[in-house]
């Protein structure tokens, strides 16, 4: 498919352990984003992507969040000492430039239990 | 800081009737403005969208938005409803000129019912 993938689709861990979510944004597009969009609510910021370099990360939550593009393409999120909190849809999009449609992904549905 | 309200967390309307969906949003300086949708067990999808000019905005599968500054709202329209509209809802915000750092609400619940 040509759309934005994120895998897996869902994903449950235990409290205090390690994630990593995965994001191949469509091809071309230079820009990447990455939303969490806790039950009930409607998606929030979390950091943007242009290229390999984080334009805006000011949506992470604290330190326990970190993202990389190494290769201006795929994109990973990395939680760490995960807590019930960090529970959510975390969501990723791209688009062409910075200024173009953004498409999403389905979203990672993250459970800390 | 950029705010968005959307009234009702859900709707319901009839099959054919018109659906009203409110969004009022806060920012100091002119935004951009969205709808998105979001069917089950799918990515979010762009409806349509404000930047500048003509203030009534339309977008796919019938929808449309008005941009009314003295109301700071972004209403989203469509003269008849289909069961297939069912879904749920967003309006965002972002910078103008900006990029895709948006500000969404909590969203809508729409309900279609023969």
């Amino acid at each position: 498919g040509a759309g934005v993938s994120q895998t897996p689709s869902n994903k449950v861990t235990e409290k205090g352990k390690y994630v990593e979510l995965r994001c191949d944004p469509i091809s071309g597009h230079t820009a990447l984003y990455w939303y969490r969009q806790s039950l009930g609510q409607g998606p929030e910021f979390l950091i943007y992507f242009q290229g390999t370099g984080a334009a805006d990360d000011s949506g992470l939550p604290n330190d326990r969040f970190f993202a990389v593009r190494p290769e201006g393409s795929v994109s990973t999120l990395k939680i760490q000492r995960t807590e019930r909190g960090d529970s959510a849809v975390y969501l990723c999009a791209s688009s062409l430039n910075r200024e173009a449609e953004a498409f999403f992904g389905q979203g990672t549905r993250l459970t800390v239990v | 800081a950029q705010s968005v309200t959307q009234l009702g967390s859900h709707v319901s309307v009839s099959e054919g009737a018109l659906v009203l969906l409110r969004c009022n949003y806060s920012s100091s300086v002119p935004p951009y403005l969205f709808w998105y949708v979001q069917y089950p067990n799918q990515g979010l999808q762009l409806l349509l969208k404000y930047t500048t000019g003509a203030t009534l905005v339309k977008g796919i599968n019938g929808f449309e938005a008005e941009f009314k500054k003295s109301e700071t709202s972004f209403h989203l329209t469509k003269p008849s409803a289909h069961m297939s509209d069912a879904a749920e809802y967003f309006c965002a915000v972002s910078d103008p000129g900006g990029y895709n750092k948006l500000i969404f609400g909590a969203g809508t619940r729409l309900a279609v019912h023969p």
